[in-house]
């Protein structure tokens, strides 16, 4: 079935960037999403990127898509003590089929 | 301001009680989602309604029951069939059909089994 694999943990000094690393194993991912997790609150959708793209930027944060290796990263710049969170790499097949998240990695920032 | 409200936040059950957790939402979407997340697991679809009196089971529906009488309300109920209810539970909803498959999530109810 589809999997998503991503390390469960990440420590950044503040002010480097962070890079977040996730694979997949359903050629057929035509959605690939990034959500980040608070302490104690629901997930909040980052962004996302359709398979037919490679990069997306917005403002912080970029985004790379290998479609032949199945790899999506997410790469924050300036890391700030905000951006410590859990954050989730997520794929869907089509708009209306079910999201099947990865297990998150928790992203740690050093002063 | 439009969104969705889960609650209780915190819940303790004496084992062998059945317990509902609420779910509500003021964002017109059609479909809603129950989520399970235990540590280290990430998250894991309990049940899913894509359209009012109707809902589906997702990955881990034994020992949880839903009702879907109202677009706006997705109450999940755990029963005490359920052998590890102890979790953070997740309610989400999104568009529908047609759009990115966004989902917007609650703030969670943490439930705890004495």
């Amino acid at each position: 079935g589809e999997d998503v694999e991503q390390s469960l943990f990440l420590s950044v000094r503040e002010g480097d960037s962070s890079v977040i690393n996730c694979t997949y194993t359903d050629s057929s991912s035509t959605y690939l999403y990034w959500y980040k997790q608070e302490p104690g609150a629901g997930l909040q959708l980052l962004t996302y990127i359709f398979s037919n793209m490679d990069m997306k930027q917005d403002q912080r944060l970029t985004v790379l898509l290998n479609k032949k290796d199945k790899h999506l990263s997410l790469r924050i710049a300036d890391t700030q003590t905000g951006d410590s969170a859990i954050y989730f790499c997520a794929e869907s097949e089509n708009r209306d089929d079910k999201i099947i998240f990865g297990k998150g990695t928790r992203l740690h920032i050093l002063p | 301001d439009g969104g969705i409200t889960q609650s209780p936040k915190y819940l303790f059950r004496k084992e062998g009680q059945n317990v509902t957790l609420s779910c509500e939402q003021n964002l017109n979407h059609d479909a809603m989602y129950w989520y399970r997340q235990d540590p280290g697991q990430g998250l894991r679809l309990i049940y899913y309604s894509q359209i009012v009196n109707d809902f589906q089971k997702g990955d881990i529906a034994e020992g949880y029951s839903v009702s879907r009488e109202k677009k706006e309300s997705f109450p999940l109920t755990v029963t005490s069939a359920q052998k590890n209810p102890t979790a953070f539970y997740l309610c989400a909803s999104s568009v529908g059909t047609g759009h990115t498959g966004e989902l917007f999530f609650g703030e969670g109810s943490r439930l705890t089994v004495l």
